[in-house]
C-alpha cells in the first residue's frame, strides 16, 4: 500500500505557543489531503480538506485561524496549531488518496500534541 | 450530515472464536474501506471495496459491500491476540468527492 509519513508523532508544548505538523505521501503525489482529530475513545473527526495550490477546506465548527494548513507540493501537507491551548492537546491524523481508479485513503501515524 | 452507524461499539471474545461487526447507513455509499487502529497509531486499511455486493478477503478477514449500498460487515476468523483493536468503517459517497465518513469504531478485546 502507499506511504503516508507524519511528522513529529508527539509534541509537547507551552500554552501560546505554535506548533507545525507534517504530513507527507512518500511514494505517491496527493492533490489533496485531510487532516483529522480523534479524541480518547471516539471516531475520527475530519478538520479539513487540504488542497495543493489553492485554500484548505474547512469542516463547519473548525476555526481556519486557529489551524492553519498549507499544501505547497504535492507530496507534503502541513498543520499548524496557532497559539495553542491545552483544550487543542489531541490526536491529529493526517491522510492521503493516491487517487487513479481505487481511492483507497491511507493515513499517518498520528501526532500527539500535549499543550501545556 | 452523514452518519454511519457501526456496531457493535465493543467485543469481548475468547481467542480462536470469530468476529463479525458492521457498518450501515441512511444514504448510499460507493466505496466502503475497513481500518483497524492500534492505540498511538494511524488507522492501517485492511479491506476496499468497491461494488455493491462484492466480497473481499484479506487472510482471516472477510468484507462485504452491501446489495443496497447502505451497509457492510466485516468479519474475523479463528481471532489471535494481535487483532485487538479498534475496527472503522468509512463510506464514501458519491457526491462527497474524496472526503470519508467513519463509523463510531467497534473495541475489540480477546481474552487467551
Amino acid at each position: 500500500g502507499a506511504v503516508v509519513s507524519q511528522h513529529p508523532s508527539r509534541v509537547i508544548c507551552k500554552s501560546g505557543t505554535s506548533v507545525k505538523i507534517e504530513c507527507r505521501s512518500l511514494d505517491f503525489q496527493a492533490t489533496t489531503m485531510f487532516w483529522y482529530r480523534q479524541f480518547p475513545k471516539q471516531s475520527l473527526m475530519l478538520m479539513a480538506t487540504s488542497n495543493e495550490g489553492s485554500k484548505a477546506t474547512y469542516e463547519q465548527g473548525v476555526e481556519k485561524d486557529k489551524f492553519l494548513i498549507n499544501h505547497a507540493s504535492l507530496t507534503l501537507s502541513t498543520l499548524t496549531v496557532t497559539s495553542a491551548h491545552p483544550e487543542d492537546s489531541s490526536f491529529y491524523i493526517c491522510s492521503a488518496t493516491p487517487g487513479g481508479l481505487h481511492t483507497e485513503a491511507f493515513f499517518g501515524q498520528g501526532t500527539r500534541l500535549t499543550v501545556v | 450530515g452523514q452518519q454511519l452507524n457501526q456496531s457493535p461499539q465493543s467485543m469481548f471474545i475468547q481467542e480462536g472464536e470469530d468476529v463479525s461487526m458492521n457498518c450501515t447507513s441512511s444514504s448510499i455509499f460507493n466505496t466502503w474501506l475497513w481500518y483497524k487502529q492500534d492505540p498511538g497509531e494511524g488507522p492501517v486499511l485492511l479491506i476496499a471495496l468497491y461494488k455493491a455486493g462484492e466480497l473481499t478477503s484479506n487472510g482471516r478477514l472477510t468484507a462485504q459491500f452491501g446489495i443496497t449500498r447502505k451497509d457492510s460487515f466485516l468479519n474475523i476468523s479463528a481471532s489471535i491476540p494481535s487483532d485487538v483493536g479498534i475496527y472503522f468503517c468509512a463510506g464514501r459517497s458519491p457526491e462527497g468527492a474524496q472526503k470519508l465518513v467513519f463509523g463510531q469504531g467497534t473495541r475489540l478485546t480477546i481474552n487467551p
